[in-house]
């Protein structure tokens, strides 16, 4: 059964940095691509970055400069380095296994619990 | 840049049928799913490839996607259909995701 845990999340400074990780299990992580989406406590769904099996990264404009991603394959592991966070970056984070197929687009299967990130002063 | 809107919300009587609809410029021309949210939990992906349902999914959620229009449809609605419904599809013009606004389905 595929499963995902996201840990690292917090209360953070503006101005200050985070490293999400999220721990995959029940499938082959090396051959999957992975990806951070947000959601602002009542609000929405925001893609936040991707990464492929071989290591492409995209990033949503908002985020784009300030956070990077990364995984560790050997440790089943996905990152999600943010710096420079700002106020509007508080949310919850997921992780989510992504199905990409090419130009037509994917979808998101399974996705983790999610984990809190605060920033404030 | 490409987005996707949705209803901010339905209301249904229960039995009845929901539609749930998602617009974007040629939507028809890639991949839309759609995901349930209910409060305190994670999404879960409930239609992808348009129309496809992952296992666990009852037939009564079925999908479309044609044109600028996705459409989430659900039959005999029921009190645990309750939720936050997104819709997501591809932007091929930043190689992207898009997740719509999403709708609160309400069962009256």
């Amino acid at each position: 059964q595929m499963q995902l845990v996201e840990s690292g999340g917090g209360l953070v400074k503006p101005g200050g940095s985070l490293r999400l990780t999220c721990v995959a299990s029940g499938f082959t992580f090396s051959a999957s691509d992975m990806s951070w989406i947000r959601q602002v406590p009542g609000e929405g769904l925001e893609w936040v970055s991707y990464i492929t099996s071989y290591n492409k990264m995209n990033y949503g404009d908002s985020v784009r400069g300030r956070f990077t991603i990364s995984r560790d394959n050997a440790r089943n592991s996905l990152f999600l380095q943010m710096n420079s966070l700002r106020i509007e970056d508080t949310a919850v984070y997921y992780c989510a296994n992504f199905q990409l197929f090419g130009e037509l687009g994917g979808w998101f299967d399974p996705w983790g619990q999610g984990t809190l990130v605060t920033v404030s002063s | 840049s490409f987005e996707l809107t949705q209803p901010p919300s339905v209301s249904v009587s229960p039995g009845q049928t929901a539609t749930i609809t998602c617009s974007g410029d040629n939507l028809g021309d890639k991949y839309a799913c759609w995901y349930r949210q209910k409060p305190g939990q994670s999404p879960v992906l409930v239609i992808y490839q348009d129309n496809k349902r992952p296992s666990g999914v009852p037939e009564r959620l079925s999908g479309s996607n044609s044109g600028d229009t996705a459409t989430l449809t659900i039959s005999g609605t029921q009190s645990l259909d309750e939720a936050d419904y997104y819709c997501q599809a591809w932007d091929s013009s930043t190689s992207g995701v898009v997740f719509g606004g999403g709708t609160r389905l309400t069962v009256l």
